[in-house]
């Protein structure tokens, strides 16, 4: 069983630019939530995708957006980074969004110069 | 909105002893679910435990067990027999069971920093 893979696992970005952060699910699991931890803190839900649709969405701005691709696999991309941006940016997989647990990957470490 | 404390920034604990992990969490819902997650330097989120608010028996998974308090809203972490592979950030986190537009969104405390001492 494959778990969840993020890419890639470290970034360097200056303000202002783009970045495309992306995630494979568990096999088999068919929902992806993303998740933007600061250092020392507890992750923040960004969003959740299920079949391709965003469903669930935490209090970020709408230049974090995301994608969900028929294999389940998703991307999030933020605009217009800005410095508080730097983050680890963790996707977290499950069979649906009720009760199942979420499977967190390894996160992608971004750095905002 | 659905809050997680956990006021232990850092705890300590000699191997094979136990310790014991407080979260308390404020909510207006009924059906909820309660996680453990504990977050070592490698930074993958591994899902220790899990309580349905439903249930009122404490989950166990070997060396660790949950004191679930309800009507406190309280959910501390007890684990037993520590071993230096325990030393990580340990994270309380929160999911209602139910729509809207947060759903799926677990809430996360602040975390706690364990060190297991041989």
């Amino acid at each position: 069983e494959t778990g969840v893979t993020q890419s890639p696992t470290h970034l360097i970005k200056t303000r202002g630019q783009q970045v495309t952060l992306r995630c494979s699910s568990q096999s088999g699991h068919n929902t992806v939530s993303w998740y933007q931890q600061a250092l020392g803190q507890g992750p923040q839900f960004i969003f959740q995708y299920y079949r391709e649709e965003e469903n669930g969405r935490g209090n970020f701005p709408p230049r974090f957006s995301g994608l969900q691709f028929p294999n389940y696999s998703s991307e999030l991309n933020v605009n217009a980074l800005e410095l508080d941006d730097s983050a680890l940016y963790l996707c977290a997989s499950s069979l649906g969004g009720g009760n199942q647990p979420q499977h967190f990957g390894d996160g992608t470490r971004l750095s905002i110069l | 909105a659905q809050t997680v404390t956990q006021s232990q920034p850092e705890m300590s604990v000699q191997e094979a002893e136990t310790v014991t992990l407080s979260c308390t969490y404020d909510t207006s819902e009924n059906n909820y679910y309660l996680f453990w997650y504990k977050q070592p330097p490698s930074r993958q989120m591994i899902l220790v435990i899990r309580q349905e608010a439903y249930k009122q028996q404490n989950a166990t998974e070997n060396r660790f067990s949950v004191n679930f308090q309800k009507a406190a809203k309280s959910f501390s972490l007890k684990i037993s027999d520590s071993q230096l592979g325990d030393t990580a950030m340990y994270f309380c986190a929160f999911k209602a069971n139910a729509g809207g537009t947060s759903y799926g969104k677990l809430t996360f405390g602040q975390g706690t920093i364990l060190t297991v001492h041989p």
